[in-house]
């Protein structure tokens, strides 16, 4: 069955620093992939998504993501973090031919002023 | 362009009853998806429906059954509830026809069954 895995679970870091969120999937096909950000009090909002081309994406608020085929690693990066951040963090994963989204267990951000 | 909206925000439920949800998708969606959030966890898919047909499963029991409308709208019903329904049921709608796959979610409705 395909799953996706989030290493990190709770992250919790001061302002400015540099982030790398870990996602990893375990379906060998060919793939979508998504970045979710759900804020506090707030419902789920795409931050970032690859589809072909380029591995290296951009999304909104400075964040951009990797895919590594080799490694089924497609991880979240933001190179200075602020406190309005602090959020939970979905990777997704879309499996070409299928319409379901298979989202992992989440990371919780804290960014600390 | 008015995003996508669902109701109720927040329902308590007793073991064994029966919940509607309802799901109104973002202008120009025509494909709508459920998810179940439980506690700690991410969604879950539930179902998707298009043209007011269920297109693809997860692993969920036939008691959880859904509707489309020509609006494009959607229910999600759950017969003989249990507590472990208790989640955050999500909707997310989508255009299949811009190829893009990306799906807009709503706030949720927060189930609680007692």
């Amino acid at each position: 069955a395909q799953s996706v895995s989030q290493h990190n679970h709770h992250v919790i870091l001061s302002e400015a620093a540099s982030l790398e969120l870990g996602c990893n999937y375990s379906y060998g096909g060919t793939v979508n992939l998504f970045w979710y950000v759900q804020y506090p009090g707030q419902h789920l909002q795409l931050l970032l998504k690859y589809f072909s081309g380029d591995p290296l994406v951009k999304g909104i608020k400075g964040f951009e993501a990797e895919f590594i085929k080799s490694k089924f690693s497609f991880n979240l990066r933001k190179p200075s973090v602020q406190w309005s951040d602090t959020a939970e963090y979905f990777c997704a994963v879309r499996r070409t031919g299928f319409q379901k989204l298979v989202f992992g267990t989440g990371t919780r951000l804290l960014v600390s002023p | 362009e008015t995003g996508v909206t669902q109701s109720p925000t927040h329902l308590i439920k007793t073991r064994g009853q029966q919940v509607t949800l309802r799901c109104s998708s973002q202008s120009g969606h025509n494909t709508v998806s459920w998810y179940q959030q439980a506690l700690g966890q991410g969604p879950q898919f539930i179902f998707q429906y298009y043209r007011e047909e269920e297109n693809g499963r997860g692993n969920f029991p036939p008691r959880f059954s859904g509707l489309q409308f020509p609006n494009y709208s959607s229910e999600l019903n759950v017969n003989a509830l249990e507590l472990d329904d208790s989640a955050l049921y999500l909707c997310a709608s989508s255009n299949r026809q811009d190829g893009s796959y990306e799906q807009y979610f709503g706030p949720g409705t927060r189930l609680t069954v007692t």
